[in-house]
């Protein structure tokens, strides 16, 4: 079975900074996907970026952009330019023909 | 284009009572899933089909409860009888497959409170 951690529950960013966030996941799968979504307040879960593991180039999605590590298991991302609208819960998710196996989330705040 | 459509956005019943969910998925999505998010367990995926055959329900918590989907384009999640343990926001999900490729596209999500 595969596990997804995340291992910081709540991070802290002014504006305008960069926050990480980190999540480490454990499988013996060779082929799958991983993703990061965000929740704010209003409960919808978005989408912010996703990346395949057969891919050695990270994503980026604007502001977003990941730090792939596979033989490490390991899959953070990093918001530039922090906005006060990326205040949210943050989730890392493991896919693998089609379920979605979330971590526990880490809130970030963003303050002015 | 429309996203995933669930309803109602909130549900406030007592315990004992039947409680149906409902979700729309997007058109041309042939994977839709249903998970539970609460504070204790997170987000737990409880069942998904494919092209409206249930594929792995291996995450319904028990008996109370079942989902259908008698087309492609709607779906239920029933509880009966409701318990105040179920209280939680349940999502709808669909994709246009179940590779893991394909992103999987969220409803608002159902609160769910049983009192």
């Amino acid at each position: 079975a595969q596990t997804v951690t995340q291992s910081q529950p709540e991070m802290s960013v002014q504006e305008a900074e960069t926050v990480t966030l980190s999540c480490t996941y454990d499988t013996s799968e060779n082929n799958y996907y991983l993703f990061w979504y965000k929740q704010p307040p209003s409960r919808q879960m978005i989408l912010v970026i996703r990346q395949e593991a057969y891919k050695q180039q990270n994503a980026t999605e604007n502001r977003f952009s990941v730090n792939f590590q596979k033989a490490a298991k390991s899959f953070s991302l990093k918001i530039s330019d922090s906005q006060l609208g990326d205040t949210a819960m943050y989730f890392c998710a493991f896919a693998n023909w089609g379920k979605l196996q979330f971590g526990a989330g880490t809130q970030v705040v963003v303050t002015p | 284009d429309a996203g995933v459509i669930q309803s109602p956005r909130h549900e406030v019943t007592e315990m004992g009572q039947e409680v149906t969910l409902r979700c729309k998925p997007i058109s041309g999505h042939d994977y839709l899933f249903w998970y539970r998010q609460t504070m204790m367990r997170g987000l737990e995926l409880l069942i998904y089909f494919n092209n409206n055959v249930p594929i792995d329900d291996s995450g319904m918590p028990e008996d109370r409860f079942s989902a259908k989907m008698p087309n492609a384009s709607f779906s239920t999640l029933k509880i009966q009888p409701s318990e105040p343990r179920d209280s939680a926001v349940y999502f709808c999900a669909s994709s246009r497959s179940g590779s893991g490729l394909e992103t999987q596209y969220f409803g608002p999500g159902t609160r769910l409170l049983v009192l």
